[in-house]
């Protein structure tokens, strides 16, 4: 089966522009995830998604933001960029938090470049 | 608070040597904690979790409760296994998902 797809997977951006990121799922998984990733502060967690609601929010400035739509497939956007945004944004689905075993299967990323 | 803790950032050692990736865990429900792996060029992916008891890759690694550890142990490091080691937690019926910040392994030749 498809794995998580992630578009687009580079970009490069300026100051004070925004930026919407894509994510589709694995079929019939219902919550996606998304990370930030850089090299000096690691994995950091933005928010999550299931049917449509955000139900759990990272510490991150409200610039950063997501929806996710009725098929399941998630975007998140984030305004008025700042250098120190530039990172490999990560997308991770499951099935949901029901799902006992809770493993997360994540995108190739979206490497995002602020200059 | 809930955290998940690995204390190194880095972890060297020589093929053939024996490999432990600490992580501690501080969770008041029923966690289930994973280990996450990360190669080179590579998509994060699941490496184990507790609740299989499996060794994939000759890697184990065991939930202790009464340590609130989960280490990652490999009896003889491969240069393959260098990589981006992430330790996680999750609980069954919330959406909390707790990532450690991560150890880079490097196996040297």
């Amino acid at each position: 089966k498809a794995g998580v797809t992630q578009t687009p997977r580079y970009l490069i951006k300026t100051r004070g522009q925004q930026v919407t990121l894509s994510c589709s799922p694995i079929s019939g998984h219902r919550s996606v995830s998304w990370y930030q990733q850089t090299p000096g502060q690691g994995l950091q967690f933005l928010f999550e998604y299931f049917s449509e609601t955000q139900r759990n929010k990272g510490n991150f400035p409200g610039r950063f933001s997501g929806r996710q739509f009725s098929n399941s497939r998630s975007e998140m956007n984030v305004s008025t960029l700042e250098l120190g945004d530039s990172a490999l944004y990560l997308c991770a689905s499951r099935r949901g938090p029901m799902d006992g075993a809770n493993v997360l299967t994540f995108g190739a990323g979206s490497r995002l470049t602020v200059l | 608070a809930q955290r998940v803790t690995q204390p190194e950032k880095l972890l060297s050692v020589f093929k053939g040597a024996p490999v432990e990736l600490k992580c501690n865990y501080s969770y008041s429900g029923s966690p289930e904690l994973f280990w996450y792996v990360q190669y080179s060029r590579q998509r994060l992916q699941l490496l184990l979790r507790h609740i299989s008891r499996e060794s994939i890759k000759g890697f184990t690694a065991d939930l202790n409760k009464g340590e609130t550890s989960f280490h990652l142990k490999k009896p003889f490091a491969q240069e393959e296994d260098s990589a981006m080691y992430y330790c996680a937690l999750g609980s069954r019926g919330t959406y909390k998902y707790i990532f450690g910040t991560g150890t880079r392994l490097k196996v040297l030749a």
